[in-house]
């Protein structure tokens, strides 16, 4: 199946550890974020890749820091989880001129 | 910058109601829009789009007009089914001669829920 994939589905760690999120997607798309989803469902953009290239870093901790082996994976790996860390975390990819997403189905971290 | 302001939720509808939600944005440039959908428990699934004014997005029944007048694209349903119980989300991009290479910009989302 062409999708958007993440692993794992579910997280659940203690505080102060540290985690990855894994993201692969097989559409041949050139860009691929991750957003962030609170408990009030609000979305927010982390970071963009553009060929492996960053392009978008918004305004989040330097514990979280995105690597991109190549255009069909993007990682994202948490330094020192906080409780505020736990959230939903979407992956999603876009041809660079075609600005529909497709979206991963999300990895619902949750730090205790 | 960008920004995107839905209606407030949660919409409660009887299967076969009207939905309207609302949806304006405020861009520097000429964006496109968007609606997503969220089903329980997935992520987010591309509705329906429009580049550019006046164009009119559809799918699955629902539809919204880019209206540049009103910096409005709400989203239209004439019947409403109880598969149809989601969030959804009204979103913008910036044109494809800007840099953001497609970042898309979300309103806070509606949750609809639909009883038989």
């Amino acid at each position: 199946d062409t999708a958007v994939s993440q692993t794992p589905k579910y997280l659940v760690t203690q505080m102060g550890n540290d985690k990855s999120i894994k993201c692969e997607q097989n559409l041949g798309h050139d860009t691929m974020y991750w957003y962030k989803q609170d408990s009030k469902k609000f979305l927010k953009i982390m970071f963009s890749y553009n060929n492996k290239e960053l392009i978008i870093n918004e305004t989040v901790p330097n514990r979280f820091s995105p690597k991109s082996p190549d255009k069909a994976h993007l990682n994202l790996h948490i330094n020192s989880l906080e409780l505020g860390d736990s959230a939903v975390y979407f992956c999603a990819s876009s041809r660079r001129h075609d600005r529909g997403y497709t979206f991963g189905s999300g990895t619902r971290l949750t730090v205790v | 910058g960008d920004s995107v302001t839905q209606m407030e939720g949660p919409v409660t509808l009887s299967e076969e109601a009207f939905l309207t939600i609302n949806c304006t944005y405020t861009a520097t440039g000429y964006p496109s829009l968007f609606w997503y959908v969220q089903y329980p428990g997935e992520g987010l699934q591309l509705l329906l789009k429009a580049t550019k004014a006046d164009d009119k997005g559809s799918n699955k029944g629902f539809e919204a007009t880019y209206r540049k007048e009103t910096t409005s694209f709400h989203l239209e349903k004439g019947s409403v089914q109880v598969s149809d119980s989601a969030v959804y989300f009204c979103a913008l991009s910036e044109n494809a001669g800007g840099t953001s290479y497609g970042k898309l910009t979300f309103g806070q989302g509606t949750i609809l829920t639909v009883h038989p």
